[in-house]
């Protein structure tokens, strides 16, 4: 059965810094790899998703995720941090073209001023 | 072009009383999935539909909760008898076969 972890419950970090958030899977089958986003109060909203093409994917908000097979990982980065990236992320597994989304715990982005 | 529908948002009731969460899919999906979050346990799925079908109710907690999709467009979840162990905020999800799925603003449960 696939799974997800997500390292770090809590990441911090300054306004217009470097934001890496980071997700290993386990999967028994090529995976389609998702994150989402979810801010205060609301639902989730897809940020990018891999499902087999190239394996640096570009989503919203100047979000970018890079499947690497050899260390079954899928960490979101983002160059320059945003106040408005304050939120929760999660990273979500599905193998192969599989409908059943199974999610990561999630990571809470603060940025400090 | 309106996303998916959730109703209601808040619900506050006492236990052992019967509560129905409603679900409105996007035109033209088919697929519908319910998931609850919680802090202890994050976010679980519950059951999902293709075509108005239930696929996998494996998430279903127990025999209190029950869904259903009466039509193509609309589904129920249902708890009765409700217990104060069921607050959580409920979610709904809808796609078109095994694309992106898409969320409801959500129901946030509590029961007293």
């Amino acid at each position: 059965a696939q799974s997800v972890t997500q390292l770090g419950s809590h990441v911090s970090v300054s306004e217009g810094a470097l934001v890496l958030l980071r997700c290993n899977y386990s999967s028994s089958v090529p995976p389609y790899l998702f994150w989402y986003v979810q801010y205060p109060n609301q639902g989730l909203q897809l940020l990018l998703k891999y499902t087999s093409a190239a394996t640096l994917v570009k989503g919203i908000n100047g979000f970018e995720a890079e499947f690497k097979k050899s260390e079954t990982s899928f960490h979101l980065t983002k160059p320059s941090a945003h106040m408005s990236d304050a939120a929760e992320y999660f990273c979500a597994v599905t193998e192969g073209g599989a409908q059943k989304l199974v999610f990561g715990q999630g990571t809470r982005l603060t940025i400090n001023p | 072009d309106a996303g998916v529908i959730q109703s209601p948002r808040h619900e506050v009731t006492e236990m052992g009383q019967e509560v129905t969460l409603r679900c409105k899919l996007i035109s033209g999906h088919n697929s519908l999935f319910w998931y609850r979050q919680t802090m202890m346990r994050g976010l679980e799925l519950l059951i999902y539909f293709n075509n108005n079908v239930p696929i996998d109710d494996s998430g279903m907690p127990e025999d209190r909760f029950s869904a259903k999709m009466p039509n193509a467009s609309f589904s129920t979840l249902k708890i009765q008898p409700s217990e104060p162990r069921d607050s959580a905020v409920y979610f709904c999800a809808s796609t078109v076969s095994t694309d992106t799925q898409y969320f409801g603003p959500g129901t946030r449960l509590t029961v007293l």
